[in-house]
């Protein structure tokens, strides 16, 4: 059973439509929870972090949690043709004894806003 | 410079070369990692350097070989690869204290012939 899963699409919604995002975890050790996005010929960049469940708003983005599920969520507003990217789902136990600790991912989800 | 730096950006080489990857990060942390991606697959963390020292390595082929000479530096030494690990190697950095949220630089797309 893969840790993280993501359906890798590609989502193609037209401009101005509510985007959904969503990966769900087998490991309940999760506590920190990331959304990164990732433009063609880029690296990742960090979009969203959330820890433990609850809501947390930016903007046109929202990430929610539910850890009782282990179900995350990446919704994003009046989507925009610059929105068009890879986005990927991240997460950490966070405690790692006070070390640095590396993050898992899922394969991402290919979004595409048309114009 | 600013953010997460890595150089070359694209590199072929054969299977019998010996190259080297660079990553440098200008934002005063302390922990970097390596991670590999590859088509189709989630990112694969590779190594994960902690104040200089390496604390994790992800059951990764001896012919990938890391060094991390001081916390703003870190490179991937490269030698006898195989087709299988073309890929977008990609250097990331944080803090030791929130290494979840992580910085990454723009990756080395590799291609081994």
């Amino acid at each position: 059973q893969k840790e993280v899963e993501q359906d890798p699409g590609p989502l193609s919604v037209p401009e101005g439509a509510i985007v959904s995002l969503n990966c769900t975890y087998s490991n309940s050790a999760f506590q920190y929870f990331m959304w990164y996005r990732q433009y063609s010929r880029k690296g990742p960049e960090l979009l969203m972090y959330t820890y433990s469940s609850g809501n947390k708003e930016d903007g046109r983005f929202t990430a929610q949690v539910d850890k009782s599920s282990k179900y995350i969520s990446l919704f994003i507003r009046d989507s925009q043709p610059s929105d068009s990217a890879t986005y990927l789902c991240a997460m950490s136990e966070g405690d790692s004894g006070g070390g640095a600790d590396g993050l898992t991912f899922g394969k991402g989800t290919h979004l595409i806003i048309q114009p | 410079e600013t953010g997460v730096t890595q150089t070359p950006r694209h590199l072929v080489m054969g299977m019998t070369n010996k190259k080297s990857l660079k990553c440098e990060q200008h934002l005063g942390h302390n922990a970097m990692y390596w991670y590999k991606q590859s088509a189709k697959k989630p990112l694969e963390l590779m190594f994960v350097y902690n104040f200089k020292e390496q604390t994790e390595n992800n059951s990764v082929p001896s012919r990938f070989s890391p060094e991390c000479p001081n916390s703003s530096h870190l490179f991937l030494h490269l030698h006898t690869l195989q087709p299988e690990d073309s890929a977008l190697y990609l250097c990331a950095s944080s803090q030791v204290t929130a290494t979840d949220t992580q910085y990454f630089g723009p990756g080395t797309r590799l291609t081994v012939l």
